[in-house]
């Protein structure tokens, strides 16, 4: 079965300082992992996918994501922290033989001043 | 371009009562699909609905029931709702072939008394 774990429940780091959220997946195949970010009383919005083609991933607001197949991994990573980057980030993995998005329990990242 | 819609906002409900949410999908998208996220949790699927039918179905029992109309907006219909059904309810469309680059609406919060 597809499934995703993210390694930290929160995270806090301070304003300009680089962001590391940690996600590790289970698949029994090629998976197609997601980051979604989630804004206090915002929907979720989508900041970068991996869908087999390059590992290194590029998304929105500067974020990226390395595929590691041989450590299970999908870690975000941002080089320099904003203030307005405080939100909960959630790990994904799509399984196509029912078309289920399987959420990770999140991570809260704080960014102090 | 129309992004996701849901409604109502929030909604207020007691215990053995039906309830039913509504959700248009973003402008061309014919693929929606639902979503529960409890408070502090990620967000579980519950299904997805293309071309008016069921598409794939998560781990929720039959009184979680949907449909999709011939402009692929679609309800979201709850029966004899339990106080754990209290969540938000998310909504999100796509467009196959890119099925598993989901949009998300803003949510429905659900409290269940």
């Amino acid at each position: 079965a597809q499934s995703v774990t993210q390694l930290d429940s929160h995270v806090s780091v301070s304003e300009g300082t680089p962001v590391l959220l940690r996600c590790n997946y289970s698949s029994s195949y090629s998976p197609s992992l997601f980051w979604y970010v989630q804004h206090p009383n915002k929907g979720l919005q989508l900041l970068l996918k991996y869908t087999s083609a390059a590992t290194l991933v590029k998304g929105i607001n500067g974020f990226e994501a390395e595929f590691k197949k041989s450590e299970t991994s999908f870690h975000l990573t941002k080089p320099s922290a904003h203030m307005s980057d405080a939100a909960e980030y959630f790990c994904v993995v799509f399984t196509y033989n029912n078309n289920d998005m399987r959420f990770g329990a999140g991570t809260r990242l704080t960014v102090k001043p | 371009e129309t992004g996701v819609t849901q409604s109502p906002t929030h909604l207020i409900k007691t215990r053995g009562q039906q309830v039913t949410l509504r959700c248009s999908s973003q402008s061309g998208h014919n693929t929606v699909s639902w979503y529960q996220q409890a408070l502090g949790q990620g967000p579980q699927f519950i299904f997805q609905y293309y071309r008016e039918e069921e598409n794939g179905r998560g781990n929720f029992p039959p009184r979680f029931s949907g449909l999709q109309f011939p402009n692929y907006s679609s309800e979201l219909n709850v029966n004899a709702l339990e106080l754990d059904d209290s969540a938000l309810y998310l909504c999100a469309s796509s467009l196959p072939p890119r099925k598993n680059e989901q949009f998300f609406g803003p949510g429905t919060r659900l409290t269940v008394l």
